[in-house]
């Protein structure tokens, strides 16, 4: 079954990085798309960006200027999300969630890590 | 980017009725890139709807979803205790050509 297995929780002080991973199984990896989406206390989601494990495109939008980095594993079908400069209102829980190429709907969805930024 | 505001904020009613929740977008989203999720306290957004009005694999037929350019809505016909949770609608597209969300309804047991 198709299975998309996220790395634990993460505290961090303002300023650091932090790197999460998507751990993917029970399908062919190359054939969808892997977003990341987080969602801070009480917000609705937000997306971050977009790889194709394909062929390693990557897609982000304009208003994380630059701070997230999505990369990919192939030998080991995994994801992972890199989101520097943390500050306080990058507290939020973090997911990834699977797409099949142009269908722009996310049909399943990691569990969820939380990343806490604090000093 | 395209902003998308659901109605109501929350949404009280009771088990076997009937629940109506909108989803406004600042401009025309095609019909093809909106979608809706159910989330639960605790969990990840569960896929209900794509297309705008197509179930997702497993979701009943008291789902509907309905719609065209900046108004969509999902219908839950005949509540069922389970279906108490915060909806959310998404689209993909609009000049930047990224995915947004609503901000969510809260569908609550009245």
């Amino acid at each position: 079954q198709v299975q998309l297995v996220q790395s634990g929780a993460e505290v961090k002080k303002p300023g650091a990085s932090v790197k999460v991973s998507c751990r993917t199984s029970g399908y062919m990896f190359s054939k969808y798309y892997i977003h990341w989406v987080r969602q801070a206390p009480g917000q609705g989601p937000e997306w971050m960006g977009m790889i194709n494990p394909g062929g390693g495109g990557t897609d982000y939008p304009q208003n994380f200027h630059g701070r997230v980095t999505i990369t990919r594993d192939t030998s080991t079908s995994t994801v992972y999300m890199e989101l520097s400069s943390l500050r306080s209102d990058d507290t939020a829980v973090y997911y990834c969630a699977r797409e099949l190429p142009q269908t722009c709907f996310f049909d399943f969805w990691g569990q969820g890590s939380l990343v806490t930024v604090s000093s | 980017e395209t902003v998308l505001t659901q109605s109501p904020g929350t949404l009280s009613l009771s088990p076997g009725e009937r629940a109506t929740l909108s989803c406004r977008a600042s401009q025309s989203v095609s019909s093809r890139f909106l979608a809706w999720y159910q989330q639960k306290p605790g969990q990840a957004p569960r896929l209900l709807i794509y297309g705008t009005s197509n179930r997702a694999t497993g979701i009943p037929d008291r789902f509907s979803g309905s719609g065209s350019g900046t108004d969509f809505t999902l219908t839950i016909t005949r509540l069922e205790p389970e279906d108490f949770a915060v909806y959310y609608c998404q689209q993909y597209g609009g000049s930047l050509r990224m995915f947004t969300f609503g901000q969510g309804t809260k569908l609550e047991i009245k």
